[in-house]
Order: structure tokens, then sequence, then C-alpha cells
């Protein structure tokens, strides 16, 4: 059975920092990795996808990498600013799966301090 | 770009009373769309894919006569709460996957359901 964890599970940085937030899978065997961000008590927003066949993939002031042997991503923020805060998520689809459904991490809460 | 509703945005009920969520993609067709569960402090759950045209298919441990799902066209599936009870409190999110091949799905705002 796939699990995802993500470490940590809370973080507060002051603005202006570089983070990196980890996610970890146990099972390789992947379709692909998505990083989410929620904001409080709302939706998801996709933030990057990465295919299983990628390493890493880039979007502004995000970064997400994938090493699919080792079951790990991590996403890395540039120059964070305060309304980077919010929960990030990760979730990964199996392989296997006929309907591409998404098994979603514990999740990292942001708060990047003004 | 791609969006999806949901209504109501919140919505509080008595114990035994059913509720029903509406999911819209607004602008693509969505053959399949997912329905989420989320607990306090906790990411979210999968409970079930609805299928157009087809029954929903049920994640282990969810049962399909509780959680009514319909996905009446290409564009709206619901999901009615029957006899909600307080541990059916959470926050429900759908997904919708568009048709035209794109493998991201995009979320619905969510649903907050308080059982009294």
């Amino acid at each position: 059975k796939q699990e995802v964890t993500q470490i940590p599970a809370a973080l507060s940085v002051p603005e202006g920092e570089n983070l990196v937030l980890n996610c970890s899978f146990t099972d390789s065997a992947i379709y692909n990795l998505q990083w989410f961000r929620q904001d409080p008590g709302k939706g998801l927003t996709s933030l990057l996808l990465i295919q299983s066949s990628q390493r890493e993939q880039t979007s502004g002031r995000l970064n997400a990498s994938l090493d699919k042997s080792s079951g790990r991503s991590t996403l890395y923020i540039a120059a964070s600013q305060p309304g980077d805060s919010a929960t990030y998520l990760c979730a990964v689809v199996p392989l296997g799966g006929a309907t591409n459904k998404l098994i979603f991490g514990t999740g990292t809460l942001l708060a990047v301090q003004p | 770009g791609a969006v999806v509703s949901q209504h109501p945005s919140w919505v509080i009920c008595k114990s035994g009373t059913s509720v029903k969520i509406e999911c819209r993609s607004l602008d693509f067709q969505a053959t399949t769309m997912f329905w989420y569960r989320q607990f306090p402090k906790q990411s979210l759950m999968l409970m079930a894919t609805s299928n157009e045209g087809s029954k929903a298919t049920y994640e282990q441990g969810v049962e399909k006569d509780k959680f009514l799902i319909n996905h009446a066209s290409l564009t709206l599936s619901t999901l009615t709460v029957t006899s909600a009870h307080p541990e059916d409190s959470s926050f429900y999110i759908c997904s919708a996957r568009p048709d035209r091949g794109q493998e991201t799905q995009y979320f619905g705002p969510g649903t907050r359901l308080l059982v009294l």
C-alpha cells in the first residue's frame, strides 16, 4: 500500500529565506508526483507536476525534484514571501491505476514571517 | 484556466438529514471526477471516483450507500451524504480531470459540512 509522508509537518521561516519541503513515498511505482498548495479552508492549487521519467520541474521561485528510486521528492522555494504561507501537499499517482487517483501526503504547514 | 466549483461552500445540518454537494467543471468536460474528504489537521483522503455514465468506484472503508454519487453529465457530479451524523462533519473536496488528455486534476474550493 502506497504511503506518502511529508517532513516537516510545520515550518516557520523569516521572509526572504530559501526553504526545502520534503516528501517521501513507499512504493516507487508511480506515474507522476504533484505538489499542491492549500490555503486555510480552501481547495487545492496545483503547483508542479513531475512525470516519473523526469527529474525536476520549475515554475518561478519553485523547483520540485523527483528521485523515484529512493522514493523522494523535494519542493524548493526561493526567496520566500509571506504570501507563500499555506499548507503544501505532495501527491502521487500509482502505476497501474485506471483513473489516475491521487494519494496525498500529510502536508507541511508553512508560515513565512514578514 | 480550468475552473471547478462546488456548492454549497458550507452547510450546517441536523443529525439524520441528507446533504447534497455539487461539483461542476465550468469550462471543460470531465468524464472522471473525484471526491475527497479532509478531517481537521489531516490530509485529503480519496473517497470515490465518479464516472459519467457508470457507477462510482468507492475506496475501501467508504460506505457507498451512505455517500451516494451521481455523475449526471460531463460537467456535474453530486455527492449526497445520507442520514448524516456528527462524525460525517468534514471538509469535502471534489476534483475533475479534463477529458482532453491532461493529466492534472483541478480541485474545487471545498464544502465544509457540520452535522449537529
